[in-house]
């Protein structure tokens, strides 16, 4: 049972342009939603993250969109650059016994950003 | 200040064999999670340690074991490898903080270790 659905797959944008990638989540226990960066032979990173009680945050380029009623939330990368091609991926954890650290990803979204 | 150590960072085996693979998280960082990455199923959570003690277990065999040591640093063991244990084996820790409300403690992960079971 996939808890959390991330799409699309791949995504292709132009340089400048706006990326957006969506995910929907099953559990509702879960609270804490981070987005992970990952490059070509490195692990992921953290990007950015949100919890249930804020509709969206944003951090330079990177904001996300939340929608706790609908489940749902999104990543939005403003101006796109070339740089920012990699592989992103959605997440969910939920605080349970004492640990916040289970992580449930999302399948993962390439971004190719074109110059 | 250095990050997440991963070793070994590639290795082959053969069917039936055992591996074991190493992480040394950040410096003051006590909890140290295991995820299994591939193309086809992504990012899988194996289990997560802190202090030495399993918090959290994934849905994996029996076959996958871990354990933390006093200075949190931490290894996991694949016995009885099969071929769809193929995979990048990714560790992560984090500071977790007493009493730290969700996602306070953010993880951060290294480079993983590529195995290769043929």
């Amino acid at each position: 049972q996939q808890q959390v659905k991330q799409s699309p797959q791949s995504l292709i944008v132009q340089k400048g342009g706006i990326s957006i990638i969506n995910c929907a989540y099953e559990n509702t226990a879960f609270d804490y939603f981070p987005w992970y960066q990952q490059f070509p032979g490195k692990g992921p990173a953290l990007l950015i993250a949100i919890r249930p009680d804020v509709s969206e945050k944003k951090e330079g380029r990177f904001t996300i969109s939340f929608n706790k009623s609908a489940k749902q939330f999104s990543l939005h990368i403003m101006d796109s650059q070339p740089g920012d091609s990699a592989t992103y991926f959605c997440a969910a954890s939920m605080r349970r016994g004492g640990s916040n650290y289970k992580l449930t990803f999302g399948k993962g979204t390439l971004l190719t950003v074109n110059p | 200040k250095a990050g997440v150590t991963q070793t070994p960072r590639y290795l082959i085996k053969t069917r039936g064999q055992q591996v074991t693979l190493s992480c040394s998280p950040i410096s003051g960082h006590r909890s140290v999670s295991w995820y299994q990455q591939t193309p086809g199923q992504g990012l899988q959570f194996l289990f997560e340690y802190f202090s030495e003690t399993q918090r959290n277990k994934g849905n994996f065999p029996g076959r996958f074991s871990g354990r933390q040591f006093s200075n949190s640093r931490s290894e996991m063991n694949v016995s009885t490898l099969e071929l769809g244990d193929s995979a990048l084996y990714l560790c992560a820790s984090s500071l977790a903080r007493q009493g730290a409300s969700s996602g306070a403690n953010v993880l951060t992960f290294g480079a993983g270790s590529r195995l290769t079971v043929l």
